[in-house]
């Protein structure tokens, strides 16, 4: 079946620009993460999602970072007021289910560059 | 909170060699453990993970890990490398025992000589 889509793959913003990046998980899955990725970097976790719920958004690293997914489906990642420093690959998954030993599957990224 | 270290950055083999990928990690009890491999453009895709019992897991494409708690390690292994394996290696563990949201070392970029 399909696996977890992103877009847009790649997106250039001045600084001072807004953005949104969009995730479309694998149908059914209840866990939704977003983590960033520093150029040379593993990924780092941003915010987690179960369902329609944001569990988790301890890494959101400033207020200008605001995810949502209102019918528990799609998900999107706003950055407002891009800075140089939130340029990265910002990448999304998905799990079946609430556990820990659950896979989480990865979409491609958004590779974001800010000028 | 849990911790995972990956001493490599980048480790260059020859087309047919073994190859080691080494992995630590900090938890006092017994962790998850997860590998994830992520060629450029793509995505990360789960290699094999480890939750318990059988200390050699199998995982796809050839791969194999060894969990070794005397050594706090999870070192990924493959008995002969393939062109195609040339790509960014990241051993994962969750934050906190039994949560989803998992903490990445900084990976080990795999370059295959031919």
């Amino acid at each position: 079946g399909a696996g977890v889509s992103q877009s847009p793959r790649y997106k250039v913003a001045k600084r001072g620009q807004d953005v949104a990046l969009r995730c479309d998980p694998i149908s059914g899955h209840v866990s939704l993460f977003w983590y960033q990725q520093a150029l040379g970097q593993g990924p780092e976790f941003l915010t987690y999602f179960q369902n329609e719920a944001q569990l988790d958004k301890s890494g959101l690293p400033s207020d200008r970072f605001f995810a949502e997914r209102p019918e528990g489906s799609v998900s999107t990642l706003k950055i407002q007021r891009t800075q140089q420093e939130d340029s990265a690959v910002y990448l999304c998954a998905s799990s079946r289910s609430r556990t820990g030993r659950e896979t989480q599957y990865f979409g491609p990224g958004t590779r974001l560059l800010v000028l | 909170a849990q911790s995972v270290t990956q001493p490599d950055i980048h480790i260059t083999v020859s087309e047919g060699a073994s190859l080691e990928l080494r992995c630590n990690y900090s938890y006092g009890a017994t962790p998850y453990l997860f590998w994830y491999v992520q060629s450029p453009g793509q995505g990360l895709q789960l290699l094999l993970k480890y939750f318990s019992g059988d200390t050699l897991v199998q995982g796809i494409k050839g791969f194999e890990a060894e969990f070794k708690r005397s050594q706090s390690s999870f070192n990924l292994r493959k008995p002969s490398v393939h062109w195609s394996d040339a790509a960014e290696y990241f051993c994962a563990v969750p934050v906190i025992q039994g949560a989803q949201k998992l903490v990445f070392g900084q990976g080990t970029r795999l370059t295959i000589n031919p």
